[in-house]
């Protein structure tokens, strides 16, 4: 079964880029079975779905966050990374990568157990 | 946007106790909603998809109905390890409903 895990730093400067990778295992990141997704949720808040990519390339972003936000694919490593550029406090959340699979009834499973990234000088 | 509201936002219940947790779209999602549960500290949990559907695994005493804009989530008998954080999500999440013991 396919299993996803987070890595990054914890820690991230005001103005400056965050960065996380996704490892997809237990299954091929070029797969049409899933798109490749990002999920956040500030402590104590609720989640909030950032974006998610195809295995084609395509990228499908929260408009809120679209001007800051790229998602992108590395086929030869199985990963798929989120890069969120001039972040402030209010980007401190714990970080989900998430698999959107079973259409044309979309769903977000499996999830990784996420990674908690903090904007502060 | 499609706007996702719940309610209760919060609810105090005793094992054994029937709960319902109602979600309601901004306008008509079809049956185009999941239910997921969270315990803190953990990633969410997909319980219901496509407003009825079980997951696999899932207890049976976790039901969804609903169509168009409404939709509830029932519990038919809580559970000590069902106190948790319940969220409806369409493409956005909904704000999440708190169950705690009374």
């Amino acid at each position: 079964q396919v299993q996803l895990q987070e890595s990054g730093p914890g820690l991230v400067k005001p103005s400056q880029t965050l960065s996380l990778t996704c490892t997809v295992s237990g299954g091929s990141i070029r797969t049409a079975d899933y798109y490749w997704s990002w999920i956040r949720q500030p402590p104590g808040k609720g989640l909030e779905w950032i974006g998610y990519i195809y295995y084609s390339g395509s990228t499908y972003y929260n408009p809120s966050l679209r001007s800051r936000v790229t998602i992108s694919l590395d086929t030869s490593r199985n990963q798929f990374s989120l890069r969120l550029s001039s972040v402030t406090a209010a980007d401190t959340a714990v970080y989900y990568c998430a698999g959107r699979g079973g259409d044309p009834k979309p769903r977000f499973d499996p999830w990784g157990q996420g990674t908690l990234v903090t904007v502060s000088s | 946007d499609i706007q996702m509201t719940q309610s209760p936002s919060s609810l105090s219940a005793s094992v054994g106790d029937r709960v319902t947790i109602t979600c309601r779209a901004s306008q008509s999602i079809s049956s185009y909603l999941n239910w997921y549960q969270q315990k803190p500290g953990k990633a969410p949990k997909l319980l219901i998809y496509a407003a009825s559907s079980l997951q696999s695994g899932v207890p049976s005493r976790f039901s969804g109905s609903g169509s168009g804009t409404d939709f509830t989530l029932t519990i038919s008998s809580l559970q000590p390890e069902d106190f948790a954080t319940y969220y409806c999500q369409q493409k956005t999440f909904g704000p999440g409903t708190k169950v705690d013991i009374k």
